[in-house]
């Protein structure tokens, strides 16, 4: 059965400090990849996607994420973080039609 | 555009009492996905519909629930009778065309069912 994993429950991190969240997935095919964003009581917002092609993506915000088949992952990166990234960050994946499968979510702090 | 509408923004009930959740998806998109957001269960489809049709109803958890769709601009989620298990944030997605096209999503209604 298809299934995503974001291992990291809660990271905190400091404001201007480097962050990655990791996300693997179990498929048999590289499945369609995205990153969404959720602040506090709102929706989610798509930060990226991943199809074919540059295993490096670029996203809104300055976020960025790197496909990496050998170890079925699609982790997101941020060189540099904002108080305002602090939310909720859920990894999905479609094998190749709708149906997102969503991960459990990481949950960012952000430190001044 | 506003975006994918949702209403209400917040719901309080009692146990046995029929909710109503509606959506207004963006403009032009063709599709339409209810998902709903439990701590314990993380985000879950709950139905899906392509130019008004149900296409996926298997994440619908039972016959309580039902959805329809009557026209590209507007969707609603029945609950009846709701029960407090029911208590979660219901959020209304639409998407243009084909498979991987990014999912819009709406600001999500917190139904809690006392």
């Amino acid at each position: 059965a298809q299934s995503v994993t974001q291992p990291d429950i809660h990271i905190t991190v400091s404001e201007g400090a480097s962050l990655e969240l990791r996300c693997n997935y179990s498929y048999g095919a590289t499945p369609y990849l995205f990153w969404y964003v959720q602040s506090p009581g709102q929706g989610l917002q798509l930060l990226l996607k991943y199809f074919s092609g540059d295993t490096l993506v670029q996203g809104i915000k300055g976020f960025e994420a790197e496909f990496k088949r050998s170890q079925s992952s699609f982790n997101l990166r941020k060189p540099s973080v904002h108080w305002s990234d602090a939310a909720e960050y859920f990894c999905a994946v479609a094998p190749n039609d709708y149906k997102l499968s969503f991960g459990a979510g990481t949950t960012v702090t952000v430190r001044a | 555009d506003a975006g994918v509408i949702q209403s209400p923004r917040h719901e309080v009930t009692e146990m046995g009492q029929e909710v109503t959740l509606r959506c207004k998806p963006i403009s032009g998109h063709n599709s339409l996905f209810w998902y709903r957001q439990t701590m314990m269960r993380g985000l879950e489809l709950l139905i899906y519909f392509n130019n008004n049709v149900p296409i996926d109803d298997s994440g619908m958890p039972e016959d309580r629930f039902s959805a329809k769709m009557p026209n590209a601009s507007f969707s609603t989620l029945k609950i009846q009778p709701s029960e407090p298990r029911d208590s979660a944030v219901y959020f209304c997605a639409s998407s243009l065309g084909g498979p991987g096209n990014e999912q819009f999503f709406g600001p999500g209604t917190r139904l809690t069912v006392l």
